[in-house]
C-alpha cells in the first residue's frame, strides 16, 4: 500500500524551513527519500533504516519513527535549488530495495 | 561514459504493437528496476531484478515482460501496448540492499 505524503505542496521563501511527512500503514524496515526536478530523473537524498541513525544531505535531514511508521524530511534554511518534488519510498522488508513510493510533495522555493 | 542509460528517450507507438525499452548500466550493479511514472504521480515499480537471470514482479507487472541475461542490461517489453501504458518509464540500479537507486534519464512512451 502506498505511503501517504503530506503536505501535497508547499511554497517557501528562500531561507525558510519546511517539513514533509511520510506515513505508512505497514511496519517499515527502511525509508528512502528522493527529489525530482521537472523533466528530470529522481535523485537520491537519503535512506533511513529501522534502528539506524538519521542521515543528512546538505541542509536536508530526516527522521524515522519506527513505532509510528512515519518519516519526516526537514528542509532547513531552504535554497532555490531545493525546489522540486520530493518522494518517499518505503520498504517493509529487509530484502531487495523493492520500494513503494508516495504520491510526492511539490516544493517551490521563491527568492 | 559510465552510468545508466535508457533508449529510446522518446517513443510513439500504436495500440497492439510490441515495444521494447532498453536499459544499460556500466557499474555492474546487482539490482535493477523498472518504474513507471504517470503525469503528476509517483513512481510505481513494474519489475525488479536482484541479479542476472533473477527477476520478480513489482506493483504493476501486467502487460510487461522483462529479462536479464547480462548484469548490465535490463530490457522491458510491452507485449501488446495499450493506451493506459502511456507513461514515463524509468530504469534504476543499485549496488546492494538497501542502497541508493540511480535512475536513468527516462523514456517517454506514448501509445496512440
Amino acid at each position: 500500500q502506498q505511503p501517504v505524503q503530506s503536505p501535497q505542496a508547499v511554497i517557501l521563501r528562500e531561507g525558510e524551513d519546511a517539513v514533509i511527512n511520510c506515513s505508512s500503514s505497514k511496519a517499515l524496515y527502511s525509508v528512502h527519500w528522493y527529489r525530482q526536478k521537472h523533466g528530470e530523473a529522481p535523485v537520491f537524498l537519503m535512506i533511513l533504516l529501522k534502528g539506524g541513525e538519521q542521515k543528512g544531505h546538505e541542509k536536508i535531514s530526516a527522521s524515522f519513527n519506527e513505532k509510528k511508521q512515519q518519516s519526516s524530511l526537514y528542509l532547513t534554511a531552504s535554497q532555490l535549488s531545493y525546489s522540486g518534488t520530493y518522494f518517499c519510498g518505503t520498504d517493509p522488508k529487509a530484502a531487495g530495495n523493492k520500494l513503494t513510493f508516495g504520491g510526492g510533495t511539490r516544493v517551490l522555493v521563491k527568492p | 561514459d559510465a552510468g545508466i542509460t535508457q533508449s529510446p528517450r522518446y517513443k510513439i507507438t500504436e495500440t497492439g504493437r510490441q515495444v521494447t525499452l532498453m536499459c544499460h548500466q556500466t557499474w555492474s550493479h546487482s539490482y535493477m528496476f523498472w518504474y513507471r511514472q504517470d503525469l503528476g504521480h509517483g513512481l510505481r515499480l513494474i519489475y525488479y531484478s536482484a541479479a542476472a537471470d533473477i527477476t520478480d514482479k513489482g506493483e504493476v507487472p501486467d502487460g510487461y515482460v522483462v529479462s536479464r541475461s547480462k548484469t548490465e542490461n535490463f530490457p522491458l517489453t510491452l507485449e501488446s501496448a495499450t493506451r493506459s501504458q502511456t507513461s514515463v518509464y524509468f530504469c534504476a540500479s543499485s549496488e546492494s540492499n538497501p542502497d541508493t537507486q540511480y535512475f536513468g534519464p527516462g523514456t517517454r512512451l506514448t501509445v496512440l
